[in-house]
């Protein structure tokens, strides 16, 4: 079946260190986005690609980074410059439509803590 | 930029009631708008989308919107509520930008179902 896969499901981290939070699609979506959920907030966006090799800015970008070298790939980086890490974090992926009518999926999302 | 606003964080039912989640977005073109659900610790799953066409939409587990262009509301009902309705519910509304489609979502509502 078709979907998108993150990992890992939980990520601890110290304080300093960056980490690498996987989002995979084999849905063979053009679009992927990474939010940011916390308690009450809904969802914010960090980053999003539309195209191999190139991706924009979020509402929240700061104290992060993403690579998209692979269409079916959108790895997310938590940098040490991101002082509030802690957050449950969604991929999602959808298909490129020039009426922007189509819907987003999702993964199962990534929780990181600090420790 | 679109905004989505959910009135109600949290709305309780009694099981076998009436389930209704308001949605209004603000939008100057006809949106593209949907709902999704999402369980603790999982990613958001797409109940239904309104695009073109009939303005009473029907998604998965009986629940169904309305599309009112007139209220700006896209308000999601369900006649019966499970226990296994509960959850949190988006409401969300797509858009391009100058990159490309993106996704606004509302804060989200809460739905508790008491027996």
């Amino acid at each position: 079946d078709g979907g998108i896969t993150q990992s890992p499901k939980y990520l601890f981290r110290k304080e300093g260190q960056n980490v690498t939070l996987s989002c995979e699609q084999n849905l063979n979506h053009d679009a992927m986005y990474w939010y940011r959920q916390d308690p009450g907030q809904g969802l914010r966006l960090i980053y999003y690609s539309q195209i191999v090799n190139d991706f924009q800015k979020g509402d929240i970008a700061e104290g992060y980074s993403v690579s998209r070298e692979k269409k079916e790939s959108f790895p997310l980086t938590v940098t040490s410059a991101q002082k509030n890490p802690t957050a449950f974090y969604l991929c999602a992926s959808s298909q490129d439509s020039p009426i922007n009518n189509q819907p987003q999926h999702f993964g199962d999302g990534t929780r990181l803590s600090i420790l | 930029a679109q905004s989505v606003t959910q009135l109600g964080s949290h709305v309780s039912v009694s099981e076998g009631a009436l389930v209704l989640l308001r949605c209004n977005y603000s939008s100057s073109v006809p949106p593209y708008l949907f709902w999704y659900v999402q369980y603790p610790n999982q990613g958001l799953q797409l109940l239904l989308k309104y695009t073109t066409g009939a303005t009473l939409v029907k998604g998965i587990n009986g629940f169904e919107a309305e599309f009112k262009k007139s209220e700006t509301s896209f308000h999601l009902t369900k006649p019966s509520a499970h226990m296994s309705d509960a959850a949190e519910y988006f409401c969300a509304v797509s858009e391009l930008d100058n990159y490309g489609q993106n996704f606004v979502f509302g804060p989200g509502t809460r739905l508790s179902v008491l027996p």
